[in-house]
């Protein structure tokens, strides 16, 4: 069955802090997609970045980065140098098609508190 | 802008009571989805549709009903047979279930029994 797990429910961290977000999937399908959100306190979700199966290239947007070890069925979400405007609960999700249909699941989120 | 709306933003609703919370968009999407999200324990899945005039159940379907008369707009109504409804609910669309791609989310509505 799929799964997402994200075991850490809250993370503090003071600013300017390195901090990793685990993310653990479980899918049968050789053909998916990962994805991780950012839920500020508007409660919008935010769109981060999405990734397919089949690359399992390492990816930096500024002081994000997203680590994709297929081996271990892991989709990790480090952030640099914390600041304040990170504070967020962040979901990981996974979208794996069948007959044709995508759907998304999601991991219970990990809140990040990045205390000044 | 192009994006997703919900409204209202805040909903009191008194036990027995029918709801609407109202979801529009205005990005061209096929597919519409509707989720509970509750603390710890993430986005569940309710209702989504795939193209107008048709929808299909989620993961926690039970006490919930939609429709899609329109591309646009997915309303979801909240019954009396929905024995918890207190949470946050979350309207999203992406442009086809067909096609893998990242969905789009509104800014949700609390929904509150009184």
């Amino acid at each position: 069955a799929q799964k997402v797990t994200q075991a850490q429910t809250e993370i503090s961290v003071v600013e300017k802090e390195d901090v990793t977000l685990d993310c653990v999937y479980e899918t049968r399908d050789t053909t998916y997609y990962l994805f991780w959100y950012k839920q500020p306190p508007s409660g919008e979700l935010v769109f981060l970045i999405r990734r397919n199966s089949f690359d399992e290239q390492n990816e930096i947007s500024g002081r994000y980065s997203w680590n994709f070890q297929k081996s271990t069925s892991s989709f990790n979400f480090t952030i640099t140098a914390s600041q304040v405007v990170d504070s967020a609960v962040y979901f990981c999700a996974l979208s794996e098609g069948t007959s044709g249909t995508y759907k998304y699941i999601f991991g219970t989120g990990t809140r990040l508190k990045v205390l000044a | 802008d192009g994006g997703i709306t919900q409204s209202p933003k805040y909903l009191f609703r008194k036990e027995g009571q029918n709801v609407t919370l109202s979801c529009e968009q205005n990005l061209n999407h096929d597919a519409m989805y509707w989720y509970r999200q509750d603390p710890g324990q993430g986005l569940r899945l309710i209702y989504y549709s795939q193209i107008v005039n048709d929808f299909q159940k989620g993961d926690i379907a039970e006490g919930y009903s939609v429709s899609r008369e329109k591309k646009e707009s997915f309303p979801l109504t909240v019954t009396s047979a929905q024995k918890n409804p207190t949470a946050f609910y979350l309207c999203a669309s992406s442009i086809s279930q067909a096609v893998n791609t990242e969905a789009f989310f509104g800014q949700g509505t609390r929904l509150t029994v009184v």
